[in-house]
């Protein structure tokens, strides 16, 4: 079955302790891409990959690393979280960059920094 | 301005009416419109795309673009209380640009039996 994984679905955590979002699909795609959504803002992309290696800042990048070291993982990086990081968090994957109709969405994270 | 927006809403309407879901896109560039379901908590789910101007249709729903007004819509006809839901648009760059997907906010949806 075609998914993508993300884990955990849900946290809670302190400011300041470094916690990784796992992202993993089994659909060989190339373009990943993190996103974040908030009341009343929608869906904001955080970063994106586009293969492997190749990762790029998207609209709200600051306080998230990620990496992509092999083709099925994305992994979302928070080394000091912070309260205003609290938000749900979806990781994306999709065969091409520009594919929204195949683009394919995890399950979601939710995310509650104290 | 917002690159994609739509009214929050809600937008309320009874079942078996007609919903109305209304986007604008300030990006003369976007070339691919697509329209996403979202339930509370749940993932986007897609809809429709459109790329040409005029009308499209699958089923219930029909997907309205107008590039030179830089409009897009979504027509959902015989509403049913299942449709009660957030409503995304989202638009994309021709060519390589950097994200695929650029969403507005979403507009509520509720279809009141």
């Amino acid at each position: 079955e075609a998914q993508v994984t993300q884990n955990p679905r849900y946290l809670i955590t302190v400011t300041g302790k470094k916690l990784t979002v796992t992202c993993s699909q089994n659909m060989n795609h190339e373009y990943m891409s993190w996103y974040r959504q908030d009341p009343g803002l929608g869906l904001r992309q955080i970063y994106y990959s586009m293969n492997v290696e190749v990762t790029d800042k998207g609209d709200v990048p600051e306080g998230y690393k990620v990496s992509r070291k092999e083709k099925r993982n994305f992994p979302l990086i928070l080394e000091s979280p912070s309260p205003n990081q609290t938000s749900l968090y979806f990781c994306a994957s999709s065969p091409r960059l520009i594919s929204g109709n195949t683009i394919y969405f995890g399950e979601g994270s939710w995310l509650t920094v104290v | 301005q917002k690159e994609v927006e739509q009214n929050s809403g809600p937008l309320s309407v009874p079942e078996g009416a007609i919903a109305s879901l209304n986007c604008t896109y300030s990006d003369r560039g976007s070339q691919s419109f697509f329209w996403y379901r979202q339930y509370s908590g749940k993932s986007p789910e897609l809809i429709m795309f459109i790329y040409s101007n005029g009308d499209k249709e699958d089923g219930r729903f029909t997907a309205q673009l107008n590039k030179a007004s830089q409009y897009v819509s979504l027509l959902i006809r015989d509403s049913q209380p299942s449709d009660s839901a957030t409503y995304l648009c989202a638009a994309s760059l021709r060519g390589t640009g950097r994200r695929a997907l650029t969403f507005g906010s979403g507009t509520r949806l509720q279809v009141q039996p």
